[in-house]
């Protein structure tokens, strides 16, 4: 099946650091680009939607300056959490979504980022 | 405002038996819907899906169940086997807008053997 890689698995930094995680989708090519945040025994929250060669389209509530996403190529979207805090500890997942079917195709999922700052 | 909800956050099953999870969405512009299985520190990965346009859709041990006029899916897995104990994932978007799937809370399931 399809199989999306994200990296790094896991980030402890210092409060001020910025963060970058990559997911590359290693055997398609994805259109489009989701990145899913999780707390907790919480749901997967969807942050954001890109697609390659264009902005990234965010979510009410999440702040695009602060999660800077790159969508460069049809199998690299790049997160960058900016000067992380403590308050952004949380496990982020990307997925991606290839093929001409838009919505008619499964999203694959990266094995997640667990990211935790200091 | 949650669009979907798993309202079981845990299931226990034996062996053998029926597993059932459940699922309601309150979006009635969600026409595709999907169940994901995760294992900790893994990513969702893919089950099964299901269309509006059918009621029933089956592979393997695995058969999803839609509902539109309850807005409910439920999935059955038969018989449950120890490896099946992992935390399940309800999802919908609109197909036809392309959005990314919107998430259940997730239940997770135990099989005992």
């Amino acid at each position: 099946g399809a199989v999306v890689s994200q990296h790094p698995s896991r980030v402890i930094c210092k409060s001020g650091t910025s963060v970058k995680i990559e997911c590359r989708s290693l055997d398609f090519q994805a259109t489009t680009m989701f990145w899913y945040r999780q707390f907790p025994k919480q749901s997967l929250m969807l942050m954001a939607t890109s697609n390659e060669g264009s902005k990234a389209t965010y979510e009410q509530g999440v702040e695009k300056d602060k999660f800077l996403i790159n969508h460069a190529s049809l199998t690299l979207s790049t997160l960058t959490v900016t000067s992380a805090h403590p308050e952004d500890s949380s496990f982020y997942i990307c997925s991606a979504r290839g093929g001409t079917g838009g919505g008619n195709q499964p999203q694959h999922f990266g094995d997640g980022t667990r990211l935790s700052i200091l | 405002d949650q669009q979907v909800k798993q309202n079981s956050p845990s299931l226990s099953v034996q062996e053998g038996r029926i597993s059932i999870l459940n699922c309601d969405y309150t979006n009635s512009m969600f026409d595709y819907f999907l169940w994901y299985k995760k294992y900790p520190a893994e990513g969702p990965t893919f089950l099964i899906s299901i269309s509006s346009i059918k009621d029933k859709n089956e592979d393997g041990r695995f058969t999803v169940f839609l509902n539109k006029s309850a807005k409910h899916l439920s999935l059955h897995i038969v018989p449950s086997q120890p490896g099946d104990s992992a935390v399940y994932f309800c999802a919908a978007s609109d197909r036809q807008a392309g959005t990314a799937l919107i998430f259940g809370k997730g239940t997770t399931l135990s099989v005992s053997s």
